[in-house]
């Protein structure tokens, strides 16, 4: 199985701040990278799609790239609203596995 | 409105079975892959299985292989997960999701899972 692991695992931001999060596969995946939020008590919302494309409603502050083994979810202007754990998802193969998360916390 | 609502969930006792089912509305049911996620405490998200249109394809992760079984019932706008001899490490929140895939398959193009339902809760305990 190919596996996913997200750097940092947590993270301490503040309002209007720029943040990346990195995701790294086990083997190439090229672009099939998938980006989610999940907030306490919803359900997960996907973000991105094949690494860099944004789902609609997705505010344009997130952005994702990278290819092969190496992604990065950036969110250009952190808002009150973006605080929350974010997953990684390769869909190059079955299982899909997710990274470990990282939780996005108010400093 | 696009909604997917699990059912089923429960406290079992290790060794025992349950069945889980989503009812999908607000879309053509039979025209997407849907998939099986879930939570346990504490720990991040982990893919379980998915289903083809159809029905005729299924994928597992290794660790539920021969203990899950995924099935639909497109006439009823159903998706379901059979899990027999379930395990303490199977305790967790279990979601239903919608996948985006390619017009030729998920196995050709993934682009993830666009819609989900709130979880049903299922705890493994003796």
């Amino acid at each position: 199985d190919i596996q996913m692991t997200q750097s940092p695992s947590s993270l301490s931001a503040s309002v209007g701040d720029r943040v990346t999060i990195t995701c790294r596969a086990t083997q190439s995946i090229s672009s099939h990278l998938n980006w989610y939020q999940r907030k306490p008590g919803k359900a997960p919302r996907l973000l991105i799609y094949a690494a860099s494309s944004l789902m609609d409603g997705v505010p344009s502050r997130f952005s994702g790239s990278g290819s092969g083994t190496e992604f990065t979810l950036t969110i250009s202007s952190l808002q009150p609203e973006d605080f929350a754990t974010y997953y990684c998802q390769q869909g190059y193969r079955s299982p899909y596995t997710f990274g470990q998360g990282t939780e996005l916390e108010i400093k | 409105e696009v909604q997917l609502v699990e059912s089923g969930g429960g406290l079992v006792q290790p060794g025992g079975s349950l069945r889980l089912s989503c009812a999908a509305s607000g879309f053509t049911f039979s025209s997407y892959w849907m998939s099986w996620v879930r939570q346990a405490p504490g720990k991040g998200l982990e893919w379980v299985a998915n289903i083809k249109q159809d029905g005729s394809e299924n994928y597992y992760v290794d660790s539920v292989k021969g203990r899950f079984t995924i099935s639909r019932d497109n006439a009823k706008n159903s998706l379901n997960l059979q899990m027999n001899n379930l395990r303490v490490e199977d305790t967790a929140v279990y979601y239903c999701a919608r996948d985006r895939c390619s017009n030729y398959g998920c196995s050709y193009f993934y682009y993830g899972m666009g819609v989900w339902g709130q979880g049903t809760t299922v705890t493994v305990s003796s």
